[in-house]
């Protein structure tokens, strides 16, 4: 079974708008971190928010924010007020911290591509 | 701090040659790893060093070799390159207590 998995490929979205990226996960370790980044088209994976399995609040990090709900195993990016740099692919990994132990290794999954429209 | 680098920036090279890609972090980070990324399969991880002297594969070891050259160095090896190693190469590292992974620029690697 998948990890992670990230079922919407594409997305376009009139600039200003929120948008969400869907994200589930799938593993039995009681402690595990999900992440966000974004990769725009120069090709860097750059970091935006991270949920610790124990948090109790969702992370939020200015625009950004994370909809974290446990018990579906779904860790959606909530983008608001969208603009036009937010073109980019969009990408949910998973950091399982018992079964890795010692190092932070991420699982990736597919990515969504997010287009702006104005 | 450069963060992490890269070097090369793009390769192409023939089917059975041997090449290797250098990492280098300088903000003395423990762990450091090296994925592959190709279309429509987000990254994969191939090796991960959790702390210098010690080397794992992750999911997709086969036709690659690394060294953790000291705490900075990680080097990713294809001892004969295969079309199949045709990606972007992405070197990652974290401190070993870390919510984050930084990456570098990436390489893109074309074998023919």
């Amino acid at each position: 079974a998948q990890k992670i998995t990230q079922t919407q490929p594409g997305m376009f979205v009139q600039e200003k708008e929120a948008v969400t990226l869907d994200c589930t996960y799938d593993t039995s370790d009681p402690s595990y971190g999900l992440f966000w980044y974004k990769q725009p088209s120069s090709g860097e994976m750059i970091f935006l928010i991270y949920q610790g399995s124990y948090d109790q609040q969702n992370a939020t990090e200015g625009r950004y924010s994370l909809n974290f709900q446990k018990a579906r195993k779904s860790a959606n990016l909530v983008i608001s007020a969208s603009q036009l740099g937010d073109s980019a692919m969009y990408f949910c990994a998973m950091r399982e911290l018992r079964i890795n132990f010692g190092n932070e290794k991420l699982t990736f999954g597919t990515g969504t591509r997010l287009t702006i429209i104005p | 701090n450069a963060g992490v680098t890269q070097t090369p920036k793009f390769q192409v090279l023939k089917t059975g040659q041997s090449m290797t890609l250098q990492c280098a972090q300088d903000m003395n980070h423990n762990s450091m790893y090296w994925y592959r990324q190709d279309p429509g399969m987000g990254l994969r991880l191939i090796y991960y060093s959790a702390s210098e002297g010690t080397t794992d594969k992750g999911e997709v070891p086969n036709g690659y070799n690394v060294s953790r050259l000291n705490k900075r160095e990680f080097s990713l090896r294809l001892e004969s390159a295969a079309p199949s190693q045709t990606s972007v190469y992405f070197c990652a590292s974290a401190p070993k207590v870390s919510y984050e992974q930084y990456f570098g620029p990436g390489t893109r690697l074309t074998v023919t």
